[in-house]
């Protein structure tokens, strides 16, 4: 199986401020490489599929980058309807697998 | 609008059974293929199984496999999940998923509550 590191497990961040998050994945996945968006009691939504295709009504502040094995997701400008968990996704080979999760606050 | 809708989801004691429903909207169904997601209690998000789009291919992570099993109704435009021989492991939420168009999981039902205890 294809394991995902993200890193970092949670972060604290100020309105406006530029964040982060960096997806590690064991094996190479090429761009095969899924970001989601979870808020609390609710479902996941996708933000960015294929590394960096960002989902139709996802505002322009996300982005996603990479490629093979080191990927990132990009928020240029925290808002506060930002805080959430996000968790990055494979989707190269099964089991399809996500990482841990990344709680930014 | 694609809607998933779960179903199916109580508390049950190990070693039972417990079937899931998933009744679908807004998309041709027999056109797109399904999967299963769970989430534990403050874990992180599980793929568990997914169906082709013509029922004829399913996959299942290792630990459900012979355990769990995936079918769908056309005719009801519902995926199911019977879910046997449940361990305390199993208890999560339960998301159906509609897969989008680059292998991603696109369109996510609310969940529906498994709590296996005894």
């Amino acid at each position: 199986d294809i394991q995902l590191t993200q890193s970092p497990s949670s972060l604290s961040a100020s309105i406006g401020d530029k964040v982060t998050i960096a997806c590690r994945t064991s094996h190479s996945v090429n761009n095969y490489l899924n970001w989601y968006q979870q808020k609390p009691g609710k479902a996941p939504k996708l933000l960015i599929s294929l590394a960096s295709n960002l989902q139709s009504g996802v505002p322009s502040r996300f982005s996603g980058s990479g490629w093979g094995t080191e990927f990132t997701l990009t928020i240029s400008s925290l808002q506060p309807e930002d805080i959430a968990t996000y968790s990055c996704q494979q989707s190269y080979s099964l089991p399809w697998t996500f990482g841990q999760g990344t709680n930014v606050e | 609008q694609v809607q998933l809708m779960e179903s199916g989801g109580d508390v049950v004691r190990p070693e039972k059974s417990l079937r899931l429903s998933c009744e679908t909207s807004g998309f041709r169904f027999n056109s797109y293929v399904l999967h299963w997601v769970r989430q534990a209690p403050g874990k992180g998000l599980e793929w568990v199984t997914f169906i082709s789009a013509d029922g004829t291919s399913k996959q299942y992570t290792d630990s459900v496999k012979g355990r769990f099993t995936i079918s769908r109704d056309i005719s009801k435009n519902t995926v199911y999940l019977q879910m046997d021989s449940l361990r305390s492991e199993d208890t999560a939420v339960y998301f159906c998923v509609r897969e989008g168009t680059h292998y991603d999981f696109e369109y996510w039902g609310q969940g529906t509550l498994v709590s296996v205890s005894s």
